[in-house]
């Protein structure tokens, strides 16, 4: 069975910085690009930042370009999320998920890491 | 940037019901379109990719059609399980955005 365990979300003041993890089981990690998608609260699933296989390629959106750094480590199963510079807007439910095709298509998900950026 | 629009924003329905639900895109972006279910607290589910290719271990009482700029989703016999909220996203271009959601509700 696929699981996908984030950690490291919480509240954090405007302007500072937050590490996201998300601990991947039931199948080979390396084999599957990963993304990060976020939902703020009452609000659709926004993509944030997607990694290739082997790490070498990613892609982020404009709002989080310079601000966020997506990275995986093969070895441990694990995606990150490096967050930093993060404002109100940055809050919402951070979820990874699995793409087969490094295309946009999220076939498994995890059950969210939930961030607050307020003072 | 693609712009897209879901409709209905919402919609009442009953068990047993067939919907469609249409996502209407701002440019050609041929067959790169998915949908989402989504249950209230819980991570999206995929349901359709590549516009109308049912994902596995989905019920095919799911459908998805279309093309270019113009798609559907339908529910052919709707079930207490699917009321729920369904998003399209696009994937032509690497920002792989999301509609904006239709909410399914009980009549």
């Amino acid at each position: 069975e696929v699981q996908l365990l984030e950690s490291g979300g919480g509240l954090v003041q405007p302007g500072g910085s937050l590490r996201l993890s998300c601990v991947a089981s039931g199948f080979t990690f390396s084999d599957y690009a990963m993304s990060w998608v976020r939902q703020a609260p009452g609000k659709g699933p926004e993509w944030v930042s997607a990694i290739s296989r082997s790490g070498d390629s990613t892609y982020y959106i404009g709002s989080v370009k310079g601000r966020f750094v997506i990275s995986r480590d093969n070895s441990k199963n694990t995606l990150y999320l490096q967050m930093s510079s993060l404002s109100a807007d940055d809050t919402a439910v951070y979820y990874c998920a699995k793409d087969p095709i490094y295309g946009g298509r999220f076939d498994d998900w995890g059950q969210g890491t939930l961030v607050t950026v307020s003072s | 940037d693609i712009q897209m629009t879901q409709s209905p924003f919402s919609l009442s329905a009953s068990v047993g019901d067939r919907l469609t639900i249409t996502c209407r895109v701002s440019q050609n972006i041929r067959t790169y379109l998915n949908w989402y279910q989504q249950k209230p607290g819980k991570a999206p589910r995929l349901l359709i990719y590549a516009a109308s290719h049912l994902q596995s271990g989905v019920p095919s009482r799911f459908s998805g059609s279309g093309s270019g700029t113009d798609f559907t989703l339908t529910i052919s016999f709707l079930q207490p399980e699917d009321f729920a909220t369904y998003y399209c996203q696009q994937t032509f271009n690497t920002l792989w955005a999301f509609g904006q959601g239709t909410k399914v509700e009980v009549k």
